[in-house]
């Protein structure tokens, strides 16, 4: 399957400073790519879909200049946490989806886990 | 509005078979998913059904009746490493998947 790679697995940052994760398609070009958060023991929370060379769009209630996200090239889509505060920690996984069909499954990232101390 | 029901948690033993049932309410539908995920794991794509039938790869097969709303997941052959969270997602009309909670499976010896 196609590989999706997802940087870093692991983050500690303090509270006020801003974290950016990466996400890559490696071997396929993503025209739409996912972000999710995950609390423990809860499911995947959509938080924003974004396609290349546009902006995201949010679901309700994530406050997107607080989460900044930029998909500049069918590889690539970042998701900036800034001002990181200790509510923020949570574990944050991309997945990203082909050109080819829209039926296709998304491929995702190992995922992030942040900790804001 | 959209909704997809699993349980919440499943105990099953080691070599046996378990299925999964999964039903789904969603805006459209473009196919149901099934991802398994390990603790402090990313999913992992399991299976994907559109049409109705079965669908076999392996120990694991999948079953969707489009009818009924419904999907299930079988495990066959359990071994201890299966144990983990079972997610079922459906694709509404928007190509936006709506996610279940997720089952977790403990496997016993």
């Amino acid at each position: 399957g196609a590989v999706v790679s997802q940087h870093p697995s692991r983050v500690i940052c303090k509270s006020g400073t801003s974290v950016k994760i990466e996400c890559r398609s490696l071997d396929f070009q993503a025209t739409t790519m996912f972000w999710y958060r995950q609390f423990p023991k809860k499911s995947l929370m959509l938080m924003a879909t974004s396609n290349e060379g546009s902006k995201a769009t949010y679901e309700q209630g994530v406050e997107k200049d607080k989460f900044l996200i930029n998909h500049a090239s069918l590889t690539l889509s970042t998701l900036t946490v800034t001002s990181a505060h200790p509510e923020d920690s949570s574990f944050y996984i991309c997945s990203a989806k082909g050109t080819d069909d829209l039926n296709t499954e998304a491929f995702f990232g190992q995922g992030t886990r942040l900790t804001v101390v | 509005g959209q909704n997809i029901d699993q349980p919440t948690e499943m105990t099953a033993t080691e070599g046996a078979i378990v299925q999964i049932n999964c039903t789904y309410q969603t805006s459209g539908f473009n196919g149901l998913f099934w991802y398994q995920q390990h603790a402090g794991e990313a999913p992992t794509f399991l299976s994907y059904n559109v049409l109705d039938g079965l669908e076999e790869k392996g120990r694991f097969s999948s079953f969707l009746s489009r009818s009924k709303g419904y999907s299930y997941l079988l495990l066959k052959e359990l071994q201890m490493k299966d144990s983990a969270s079972y997610l079922c997602a459906g694709m509404d009309s928007n190509y936006q998947l709506i996610w279940g909670a997720g089952t977790k499976l403990i496997i016993k010896p």
